[in-house]
């Protein structure tokens, strides 16, 4: 089983300054169709999770621009370039290459 | 607009079994894959099962697998999940979710309350 870990586990931030979150992967995530199954969700306070980012890099539809994914292989970073008050919540990496496996979630509030 | 909301979830005693289900709306049902992933109470996300459009590609976590059985009815835009052989550790919330062509996991329901215990 791949297994997704991810730090730090949580994560305190003053508004308007950037973060980021690692994840990295027990195997390679790079498909032999040439695409890397590597996702991120961010589920707020009270909500259900919502995708942020696929396939590394690609922001979902109405994803702010602020957000941004990289990496490759194993390991993978999530950037946020300016926090603001409404990206707290907990951050979730996932891999989709060998069914889907969630990293243990990031934790990320506002100072 | 896409909406998914899950419904069977409630209070079953260790050994018990329950049925969720899943109603969809606003898209063709019958053209995605579908998902359920958990959630136990302060803890994180875990993948449960996933089902193809036409029920062909069926897959479960290790942890369920022999006890749950995802199964869907295109007919009835409708997504179930059998729950059998309760443990304390299935107490959980679960969620629906839809899968598209490119990205997984892209649209979900607001979850329902399985709670196992005596």
């Amino acid at each position: 089983d791949i297994v997704m870990t991810q730090t730090p586990l949580s994560l305190s931030v003053t508004p308007g300054q950037p973060a980021s979150i690692s994840c990295k992967s027990s195997q390679s995530l790079l498909h032999s169709d040439g695409k890397t199954y590597l996702y991120w969700y961010l589920q707020k306070p009270g909500q259900s999770p919502q995708l942020l980012i696929y396939e590394v890099s690609s922001r979902f539809s109405g994803v702010p621009d602020r957000f941004s994914g990289s990496g490759s292989g194993t390991d993978f970073t999530l950037k946020i370039s300016r926090v603001e008050a409404e990206d707290v919540g907990v951050y979730y990496c996932m891999q989709g290459i060998h069914l889907r496996t969630f990293g243990q979630g990031t934790k990320v509030e506002i100072k | 607009e896409v909406q998914l909301v899950e419904s069977g979830g409630g209070l079953v005693k260790p050994g018990g079994s329950l049925r969720l289900s899943c109603a969809a709306s606003g898209f063709t049902f019958s053209s995605y894959s579908m998902n359920w992933v958990r959630q136990a109470p302060g803890k994180g996300l875990e993948w449960v099962s996933s089902i193809s459009s036409s029920s062909s590609y069926i897959y479960y976590a290790d942890s369920v697998k022999g006890r749950f059985t995802i199964s869907r009815d295109n007919a009835k835009n409708s997504l179930y999940l059998q729950m059998n052989s309760l443990r304390a550790e299935d107490t959980a919330v679960y969620y629906c979710a839809r899968d598209s062509p490119i990205v997984v996991l892209n649209y979900w329901g607001q979850g329902t309350l399985v709670t196992v215990s005596s």
